[in-house]
This record gives C-alpha cells, sequence and structure tokens, in this order.
C-alpha cells in the first residue's frame, strides 16, 4: 500500500512560507496526493491536490517531484489561522474499490 | 452552497447502549463516507454509501452499521457500545462514488462513560 510520512510537528513565523514535506516513496503511478487540514474541534478541510505536475489555488500551493516520491505544501503567507494538523493522503486502488490512507499529520504552529 | 451537516455535535452513551448518528451531505453530492478519529489510531474509514448501497467498507465489527436515504442522507448506526467507540466521528460527501476530494463535516463527539 502507499502511505505517507510526515514530520509530525513544524513552527513558521506568521508572515512567512510555509513549507511542509511529506514522503511518499510507494506511490503509484495513477494515484494522486491530496492535502487536508484540520482546525481543532473541525472536520478536515480540502486544500489542494495533485498527481505530478505543480497545482496552486487560493489557500496554498503544491510542489510534486519528478519522480512522484515526496511532495511539499506551501502556505506563502502564513497567518495565526493556519496553525492547524496537516494531512498528505494518497488514494490506494484496490480491486474493486479504494482506500484513502490517513497519516498522523504534521502539526503546523504559526508563531506570531 | 451549505456544508455537510452532522447532527448531534456531542453524545454521551453508557456502555451497551446504541446510537444513531446523521449526516447531511452538501447539495447535489451523492457519496457519504463515515470516519472514525481517534487520538491513538488516527482517521479511520467506516464505510462509504452511494445510491443508498453500501460501496466501500472499512475494518470495523458488525456493530457499526449505516445507511443511505433516498435525499442522500445518511445515519451511522453503532449497536453495544464500548469504551473504545469514544471518538469523533466525521461524515463527509462528495458528488460520486469514489469521487474525491471528499468534504467532511464538524462531526459529532461521542462519548462512552
Amino acid at each position: 500500500d502507499a502511505k505517507t510520512t510526515q514530520p509530525p510537528s513544524m513552527d513558521c513565523a506568521e508572515g512567512r512560507a510555509a513549507n511542509l514535506p511529506c514522503n511518499h516513496s510507494t506511490i503509484s503511478g495513477n494515484e494522486y496526493v491530496y492535502w487536508y487540514r484540520q482546525i481543532h474541534s473541525q472536520g478536515p478541510q480540502y486544500i489542494i491536490h495533485g498527481l505530478k505536475n505543480n497545482e496552486t489555488n487560493e489557500m496554498a500551493s503544491l510542489i510534486i517531484t519528478e519522480d512522484r516520491k515526496s511532495s511539499t505544501l506551501i502556505l506563502p503567507h502564513a497567518t495565526l489561522r493556519d496553525t492547524a494538523v496537516y494531512y498528505c493522503i494518497v488514494r490506494v486502488e484496490g480491486d474493486s474499490n479504494y482506500q484513502l490512507i490517513w497519516g498522523a499529520g504534521t502539526k503546523l504552529i504559526i508563531k506570531p | 452552497k451549505a456544508g455537510v451537516t452532522q447532527t448531534p455535535r456531542y453524545l454521551i452513551k453508557t456502555r451497551g447502549q446504541q446510537v444513531t448518528l446523521s449526516c447531511s451531505p452538501i447539495s447535489g453530492h451523492r457519496s457519504v463516507s463515515w470516519y472514525q478519529q481517534t487520538p491513538g489510531q488516527g482517521l479511520q474509514f467506516l464505510f462509504e454509501y452511494f445510491s443508498e448501497t453500501q460501496r466501500n467498507k472499512g475494518n470495523f465489527p458488525g456493530r457499526f452499521s449505516g445507511r443511505q436515504f433516498s435525499n442522500s442522507r445518511s445515519e451511522m448506526n453503532v449497536s453495544t457500545l464500548e469504551l473504545g467507540d469514544s471518538a469523533l466521528y466525521l461524515c463527509a460527501s462528495s458528488p460520486g462514488q469514489g469521487v474525491l476530494p471528499q468534504h467532511f463535516g464538524d462531526g459529532t463527539r461521542l462519548s462512552i462513560l
């Protein structure tokens, strides 16, 4: 099964870019990488996803290495409200269904 | 557009009882998935419903069951509650079976005494 590895915690200064790494070295060619975040007492919030090309939306940018074994989520100008647990997730296709493999995530703390 | 709505937000039960949790998906979304989140195990997939049929299932005992109605609303039932069932139960909806990304509600916090 493709699985993800993330650092358990990171700090970032307010206003700076937060770069969150994720290792998914066993990912298959057609498996997408998804990023969610979970703010305390709320459900996970979708951020962005990608297959092989870099992606950008209003929330973040996703950089995927050429070999697809790792990716980085970039929050360009972190604010205190970005403090959350960030999950890097891979969708694994089975014979007749699929699974989303959720890891422990990275607890990102934005400091003033 | 309203998001995913889960009720109730908090629930306290005792061992041996049963509980039913409710989820209303985003309008137009026809797939509903349920997850259990605990500090020790993280987010674990329970099951996915689409067109009133269970389409995908995680590795949970038969005490955990669900159903989906014709309006795509879903309920999850847990029977013979155990202390280990204390968790945040999350519902996520998406436009179709297996279609990602899913959008989550804020969950039901279930505490077993």
